[in-house]
């Protein structure tokens, strides 16, 4: 019963460092988003995909790629981490309804 | 541009009390709201509204949304401690992902 599935739950980066957050779902669900979370900001969305081979922008989407090659699983880099990006970042899936299943989250510092 | 404005920010309570928290929002092609209640990490769904005046509950909570006022509010009777999380609003709209407010964090004192 995995559900959503991010990784790492942790992460230190330096400045200009580039890396990869990992996100799998096996709910067979179309539809996979990214979040950050800052505090007194709420959740704003980066990017999300409706399936395979689509993908778009959501709120604040700069400094940030993603792909979706299969449905499973939609992965966030960090093309060139900054300090305004330490974050809380969650993915999330959704079915025909619109409920958001998300993931445990990647608390992420960039130094 | 889009807002979903949650109040209050946060809130202390006793034990046994009924707390109630709103979202208001301005969005175009409104489609959903939704409440989420989150502890330690992930979010968790608590229930999604569409039709006005329509009560959903669960347990000691229950929502309602009113479309001609563009609210929501989350009722919680005879809090307890576990009760205690950050309560988010969020609302959805066409084919994007969910607009979230800021939240509400609510303590309840034993």
């Amino acid at each position: 019963n995995a559900g959503v599935t991010q990784t790492p739950k942790f992460q230190v980066l330096k400045t200009g460092q580039s890396m990869t957050l990992q996100c799998a779902q096996d709910m067979n669900h179309e539809y996979m988003s990214w979040y950050r979370q800052d505090p007194g900001m709420g959740l704003r969305l980066i990017h999300y995909s409706v399936g395979a081979g689509i993908t778009d922008q959501g709120e604040v989407p700069n400094g940030y790629n993603v792909s979706r090659s299969t449905t499973e699983d939609f992965p966030l880099r960090l093309l060139s981490a900054a300090p305004s990006q330490t974050s809380v970042y969650f993915c999330a899936s959704r079915g025909l309804l619109e409920k958001l299943f998300f993931g445990s989250g990647t608390q992420l510092s960039v130094l | 541009e889009d807002k979903v404005v949650q109040s209050p920010l946060s809130l202390v309570v006793h034990e046994g009390d009924t707390v109630t928290l709103n979202c208001s929002y301005e969005v175009t092609n409104f489609r959903s709201l939704l409440w989420y209640k989150q502890e330690k990490k992930a979010p968790t769904f608590l229930f999604m509204l569409t039709s006005s005046g329509i009560e959903k509950k669960s347990g000691r909570l229950s929502s309602i949304l009113d479309k001609k006022e563009l609210s929501s509010i989350l009722n919680i009777t005879a809090t307890q401690t576990g009760d205690s999380a950050i309560y988010l609003c969020a609302v959805k709209r066409g084919a994007d992902g969910l607009t979230f407010g800021k939240g509400t964090h609510l303590i309840i004192q034993p």
